[in-house]
């Protein structure tokens, strides 16, 4: 199950505290994407990086910040100002038009 | 406004059972279709796309654009196609999925 992984499995996290979640591929992928996972909500987009040095808000971005300085990376900072964060984050990969492969996924939770 | 629809949270069959997850979308556009499963402990996956139109484990889905529909069927049902699945749809500008708040099958043997 190579290809895209996401690190840690599990983070807990403080109220007040930032909080960054890693995600990395070699399978050569332009574009990444990072989903919030919700029951009973579907995924929603967070961010998206069609390309290195560029990055576009998703559906749901208030509260998170990304960058995309390497190809293979694409971090996502969880920060105070998201009101709700506990939830399981998916990162995602694909070529233009192509497919997208996930990761395994975080799970985070505030405390 | 672009948005998929998956009306049933959760559908129940019968082993053998034919089965038919819902799925509609609301696009301007080409619309691109896909469905992802997601199996117990196991990463999303894609499981099919409307342009490749394949069987994949049994299973198809035909784009119907008159009733802007995607539906995923399966003639008989398998205690292994217990899973979540997601209806998506694409954006040919951004390379976007829009999800759908999925629907978990229960296959009972």
């Amino acid at each position: 199950d190579g290809g895209i992984t996401q690190s840690p499995k599990y983070l807990f996290r403080k109220e007040g505290q930032n909080v960054t979640l890693s995600c990395e591929q070699n399978l050569n992928h332009d574009a990444m994407y990072w989903y919030r996972q919700d029951p009973g909500q579907g995924l929603r987009l967070i961010y998206y990086s069609q390309i290195v040095n560029d990055f576009q808000k998703g559906d749901i971005a208030e509260g998170y910040s990304v960058s995309r300085e390497k190809k293979e990376s694409f971090p996502l900072t969880v920060t105070s100002a998201q009101k709700n964060p506990t939830a399981f984050y998916l990162c995602a990969s694909s070529i233009r038009g192509g497919e997208q492969f996930f990761g395994p996924g975080t799970r985070l939770t505030v405390l | 406004a672009q948005r998929v629809t998956q009306p049933e949270k959760l559908l129940s069959v019968f082993k053998g059972a034919p089965v038919e997850l819902k799925c509609n979308y609301s696009y301007s556009g080409s619309p691109e279709l896909f469905w992802y499963v997601q199996y117990s402990r196991q990463r999303l996956q894609l499981l099919l796309r409307h342009i490749s139109r394949e069987s994949i484990k049994g299973f198809t889905a035909d784009l119907n654009k008159g009733e802007t529909s995607f539906h995923l069927k399966k003639p008989f049902a398998q205690e292994e196609d217990s899973a979540m699945y997601y209806c998506a749809l694409g954006d040919d500008n951004t390379d976007k999925l829009i999800f759908g708040t999925g629907t978990r099958l229960q296959v009972f043997p």
